[in-house]
């Protein structure tokens, strides 16, 4: 199985901050990794697929990029709403694999 | 509205099976591949498997395969997923989740999540 490392597991910042998460693959999956966030208590929404198209709806302040073995996530202005949880998950092969998920917090 | 909506709360005995219900509604349920993925607590998201609902074909996670069986029913839109052998560390979040297209699997719609826990 592919794993999947997410850094950091939590993180505190401001408002209007510049955040990135990244998930480095246990092998390459060049650019087949999904980014997703959860609220507690309720079900991920997709944010990014292909490594760096945003879903429709989603703001543009979120952000993917990255291909192979490291790939990363950025928020470029940190908004209250963002506070979640964010979980990369790669496609490349089965199963299907996510990252633990990085926690996001308002400093 | 395009959505995916699962079956309640499930408690059960060690050793026992559960079988939890999605039903689709907004779009085409022949037309995306339906997952299921689960999170016990404080644990990373696992994926079970898929199904075509288009024609029942599946893929399971070789971890789960012989305990886990999704199946569909077109006449209602509805995709189930059975889980046997029930243990303690299958106390979970259940999801079901479509997949976003024929490209990416992504998952864009996901159900409200079922949870499952198992007992002795």
């Amino acid at each position: 199985d592919i794993q999947m490392t997410q850094s950091p597991s939590s993180l505190s910042a401001s408002v209007g901050d510049r955040v990135t998460i990244t998930c480095r693959a246990s092998q390459d999956i060049s650019n087949y990794l999904n980014w997703y966030q959860q609220k507690p208590g309720k079900a991920p929404k997709l944010l990014i697929y292909d490594a760096s198209y945003l879903e429709i709806g989603v703001p543009s302040r979120f952000s993917g990029s990255g291909s192979g073995t490291v790939l990363t996530f950025t928020i470029s202005s940190l908004q209250p709403e963002d506070i979640a949880t964010y979980y990369c998950q790669q496609y490349d092969n089965v199963p299907y694999t996510f990252g633990q998920g990085t926690k996001l917090e308002i400093k | 509205q395009m959505q995916l909506v699962q079956s309640g709360a499930e408690v059960k005995k060690t050793g026992s099976s559960v079988k939890i219900s999605c039903k689709a509604s907004g779009y085409t349920f022949t037309s995306r591949l339906l997952h299921w993925v689960r999170q016990a607590p404080g644990q990373a998201f696992e994926w079970m498997g898929w199904i075509t609902p288009f024609n029942g074909n599946t893929n399971y996670a070789q971890k789960l395969q012989g305990r886990v069986t999704i199946t569909r029913d077109r006449s209602i839109n509805t995709a189930y997923m059975e889980l046997s052998s029930l243990r303690s560390e299958d106390t979970a979040m259940y999801f079901c989740a479509r997949s976003k297209g024929s490209g990416p699997v992504a998952f864009d719609i996901w159900g409200q999540g079922t949870m499952v826990t198992v007992s002795s």
